[in-house]
């Protein structure tokens, strides 16, 4: 079953503006995590929120979690052509185990040169 | 990433031909996946190993089997390959030192004709 959804699907931007992407869940986490895939290539782990944290950054990646509404956003400020790809939200298997996990069908982003 | 590393990167092969897609790592992880990626659908699991002797299946199993031939092996076999089986191959690990990121392969791109 899909636990986590990004939304949109699809996001196309000039450089050097920021992209935002959410991520909706459905049941109760301990952590979230963001990954970003070049195309046909492997995914790569960007950044993990646990859920006791709201906000959390990495150079230009931000990341917020709302445990209440059970969304988080991956926001990426002043955006490069390279930064273009897949950014996918992946949370545990509801089964409950860390080391599973679900992932959701993904953000196709395009940073226009 | 060059530590989880995947053969063959490309494959053409037949209906009902068995083939083998092979994983190895050298990060020492204990846990290690298979997944296969659709366009629209999203990452899926096939199957997911937490050490030699522990191998379950995932969403998506059937059709499939998989061996674990060591702690750094980890291969996915079609005994009889459809063309619905047409899909991009991951790999990935993720172990104690890294706890539920996981590490993913450069993929294995895979035709049934």
């Amino acid at each position: 079953s899909q636990q986590g959804e990004e939304d949109p699907q699809a996001l196309s931007i000039q450089e050097g503006e920021n992209a935002t992407m959410n991520c909706s869940y459905k049941t109760s986490i301990n952590n979230l995590q963001w990954y970003r895939q070049n195309s046909g290539r492997g995914l790569v782990h960007l950044i993990l929120i646990r859920s006791n944290e709201r906000e959390k950054h990495s150079g230009r990646l931000r990341v917020t979690l709302d445990t209440s509404k059970k969304s988080s956003s991956l926001l990426i400020t002043a955006s490069r052509a390279a930064d273009t790809a897949s950014y996918f939200c992946a949370t545990p298997n509801s089964g409950g185990s860390n080391y599973k996990l679900t992932f959701g069908k993904g953000t196709l982003l395009t940073v226009n040169p | 990433d060059a530590d989880v590393t995947q053969t063959p990167r490309n494959r053409i092969t037949k209906t009902g031909k068995r083939i083998m897609l092979e994983c190895s790592q050298t990060k020492g992880h204990d846990r290690m996946y298979w997944y296969r990626q659709d366009p629209g659908l999203g990452l899926r699991l096939i199957y997911y190993s937490f050490d030699v002797k522990d191998i379950n299946k995932g969403e998506i199993s059937d059709g499939y089997s998989v061996s674990r031939q060591a702690q750094a092996k980890f291969s996915l076999s079609l005994e009889s390959a459809i063309p619905n089986q047409t899909a991009l191959y991951f790999c990935a690990t993720s172990g104690s030192g890294s706890g539920e990121t996981q590490y993913f392969g450069p993929g294995t791109r895979l035709l049934v004709l």
